[in-house]
């Protein structure tokens, strides 16, 4: 079935760049998703890449897809304390008449040294 | 526009009684989907609507329902509440223009369910 695995923690200084890696199963995912989770709070867009895409940049956030390892990487430049929290890859599956349901990884928790 | 609003935001029940969570959709987004979060599971795909119709069903046993109403709000419900059912429940709304085209689907806040 489909999955989605990412590592579960994430440490940098503040300033740093951060990488989050997320591999997936399904190759006709159409849409690859980032959300974030600040505590007590629910799912933020952050960015979303098209699966023919192999990059997008949306200011301090780069999105890496390499469709034949199905490998999904997040970069937030200049790392800030606030971007401490919890973020999730998603794939999207597509059931057919409907939107499709996001298969979610386990979420990587990103913490933020000064 | 204002954003996927759910209430009530928290809840606290115990065994074997029944819960209504509520979420209203972003405006004009057609189509709601529901997802729980627990520690254990992370997040799971519940069900969704789209014209008042259940689409797409994930592997949740019977107890778990929902409907959507012709504003395109959407209540779930369930039923003989168990402990494991102590989670964040999420809804996320979507565009939902063709059934050919996946929309991004946003998320509201979540409904915290403290079953004791």
């Amino acid at each position: 079935g489909e999955d989605v695995e990412q590592s579960l923690f994430l440490s940098v200084r503040e300033g740093d760049s951060s990488v989050i890696n997320c591999t997936y199963t399904d190759s006709s995912s159409t849409y690859l998703y980032w959300y974030k989770q600040e505590p007590g709070a629910g799912l933020q867009l952050l960015t979303y890449i098209f699966s023919n895409m192999d990059m997008k940049q949306d200011q301090r956030l780069t999105v890496l897809l390499n469709k034949k390892d199905k490998h999904l990487s997040l970069r937030i430049a200049d790392t800030q304390t606030g971007d401490s929290a919890i973020y999730f890859c998603a794939e999207i599956v597509d059931y057919g008449g409907s939107q499709g349901n996001l298969i979610f990884g386990k979420g990587t928790k990103l913490s933020v040294k000064p | 526009k204002a954003g996927v609003t759910q209430t009530p935001r928290y809840l606290i029940k115990t065994r074997g009684q029944q819960v209504t969570l509520s979420c209203s959709p972003i405006s004009g987004h057609r189509s709601v989907s529901w997802y729980q979060q627990t520690p254990g599971q992370g997040l799971q795909f519940l069900f969704e609507y789209f014209s008042e119709t259940q689409r797409n069903k994930g592997n949740f046993p019977g107890r778990f329902s929902g409907r959507q109403f012709s504003n395109s709000r959407s209540e779930m419900n369930v039923s003989t509440l168990e402990l494991g059912d102590s989670a964040l429940y999420l809804c996320a709304s979507s565009l939902f223009t063709s059934a050919l085209y996946q929309e991004t689907q946003y998320f509201g806040p979540g409904t915290r369910l403290l079953v004791l």
